[in-house]
């Protein structure tokens, strides 16, 4: 039981490329989280999804699009990277939405030049 | 809208009880979590509490919810230097909402 799992570790993109963070979960869970973590402003939904083929923003979604084609997949897309988007990404996923423990991934360290 | 607040730094001697504090803003929170994340990991929870009790004890854990101040704190008793992590207050509802975190650094 690998739990969550993310590709890649860490990135290093320069300005106006694009990229794909992977998120993989083998619990069978059906919603997924994309969250950033920058000092001092915690943790920001960009997007979830409540299920396959399903998505929807979340806190900060400006910049980044989603996909859910399948259910243990979520993936995070960068078409223009700029370098507000240097963060650690965190994938999550969950049970239930609201009522229930987010099981995250390791992160991925992106660093946008 | 829905918010949680905690500070966002903590200094503890190794051995002395740590305690992290958390206050919430909404009063149908159903759940209420600390979570974990140490360094170069992602977050893993540490314990919750349901919404009607009023403490839940842990061997070293002790979490204490005033539900009429809507305010959350996480007692760590003997407190180790492997417990120097960023602490997170969350609660939920429908979803969940996080804190910013606590950063819980342990003083030799």
């Amino acid at each position: 039981n690998a739990g969550v799992t993310q590709t890649p570790k860490f990135r290093v993109l320069k300005t106006g490329q694009s990229m794909t963070l992977l998120c993989a979960q083998d619990m069978n869970h059906e919603y997924m989280y994309w969250y950033r973590q920058d000092p001092g402003m915690g943790l920001r939904l960009i997007h979830y999804s409540v299920g396959e083929g399903t998505t929807a923003k979340g806190e900060v979604p400006d910049g980044y699009n989603v996909s859910r084609l399948k259910k243990q997949n979520f993936l995070l897309g960068l078409e223009s990277a700029a370098p507000s988007q240097t963060s650690v990404y965190f994938c999550a996923s969950s049970y239930t939405r609201g009522a229930y423990e987010q099981y995250f991934g390791p992160g991925t360290r992106l660093t946008v030049t | 809208g829905e918010d949680v607040e905690q500070s966002l730094f903590l200094s503890v001697r190794e051995g002395d009880s740590s305690v992290i504090n958390c206050t919430y803003t909404d009063s149908s929170s159903t759940y209420l979590y600390w979570y974990k994340q140490e360094p170069g990991a992602g977050l893993q929870l540490l314990t919750y509490i349901f919404s009607n009790m009023d403490m839940k004890q842990d061997q070293r854990l002790t979490v204490l919810l005033n539900k009429k101040d809507k305010h959350l704190s996480l007692r760590i008793a003997d407190t180790q230097t492997g417990d120097s992590a960023i602490y997170f207050c969350a609660e939920s509802y429908d979803k969940i909402i996080f804190g910013k975190g606590t950063r819980l650094h342990i003083l030799p």
